[in-house]
């Protein structure tokens, strides 16, 4: 079946760069997002990405799609401790059934 | 902006009682979705929601689950027998449209089972 994997865990200085890595099955995914779930709310959605599109700028966020390879990746320029969070990517199929990976813990040191 | 409203934020429920949990999509949103996430889990998809009826149904949804649009704002999810193991965060989200249009989550009910 399909399946998202993340790693567990990123941890970066403020200012740095962050660059959080999935990796996806599903071939026919049309549309890959990324979702952010600060502690006790829900998941925010932070950007998404046609899958006949190589990469998206939106401001500090730029999304890496590699199709060949099924690489999803979100770098976060300018790092800030607000953006301390659960990074979650999501690929859509059977539908708009989102599947999850497990998500990316980033943690910002000042 | 305009968003997904779920309520309670937290529900404890004896083990075998009924539970409904609600949300308010946001108010130009004709698609709906719940999901949920077992602690240390992946967030999974129960169910998707259109025009009263459900689109799609994954293998968690069973019989015991049940979802319905009483109005034309509220829509709910009811587990009718509830078991330890439905104890979770439940998320509600919603969409413009079906694929393509991102779907926008709620802050979850964080569900106990006793």
């Amino acid at each position: 079946g399909e399946d998202v994997e993340q790693s567990l865990f990123l941890s970066v200085r403020e200012g740095d760069s962050s660059v959080i890595n999935c990796t996806y099955t599903d071939s026919s995914s049309t549309y890959l997002y990324w979702y952010k779930q600060e502690p006790g709310a829900g998941l925010q959605l932070l950007t998404y990405i046609f899958s006949n599109m190589d990469m998206k700028q939106d401001q500090r966020l730029t999304v890496l799609l590699n199709k060949k390879d099924k690489h999803l990746s979100l770098r976060i320029a300018d790092t800030q401790t607000g953006d301390s969070a659960i990074y979650f990517c999501a690929e859509n199929n059977a539908g708009n059934m989102l599947t999850f990976g497990g998500g990316t813990r980033l943690m910002v040191k000042p | 902006e305009p968003e997904v409203t779920q309520t309670p934020s937290h529900q404890v429920t004896q083990m075998g009682q009924e539970v409904i949990l609600r949300c308010v999509p946001i108010s130009n949103h004709l698609y709906f979705y719940w999901y949920r996430q077992i602690l240390g889990q992946k967030v999974e998809f129960l169910v998707s929601f259109y025009n009263n009826e459900i689109s799609e149904k994954s293998e968690i949804f069973d019989d015991q689950f049940s979802v319905e649009r009483p109005d034309g704002s509220n829509f709910t999810l009811k587990i009718r027998s509830t078991k330890l193991e439905d104890s979770a965060m439940y998320f509600c989200a919603s969409s413009e449209v079906f694929e393509g249009q991102p779907q926008h989550f709620g802050d979850g009910t964080r569900l106990s089972i006793l």
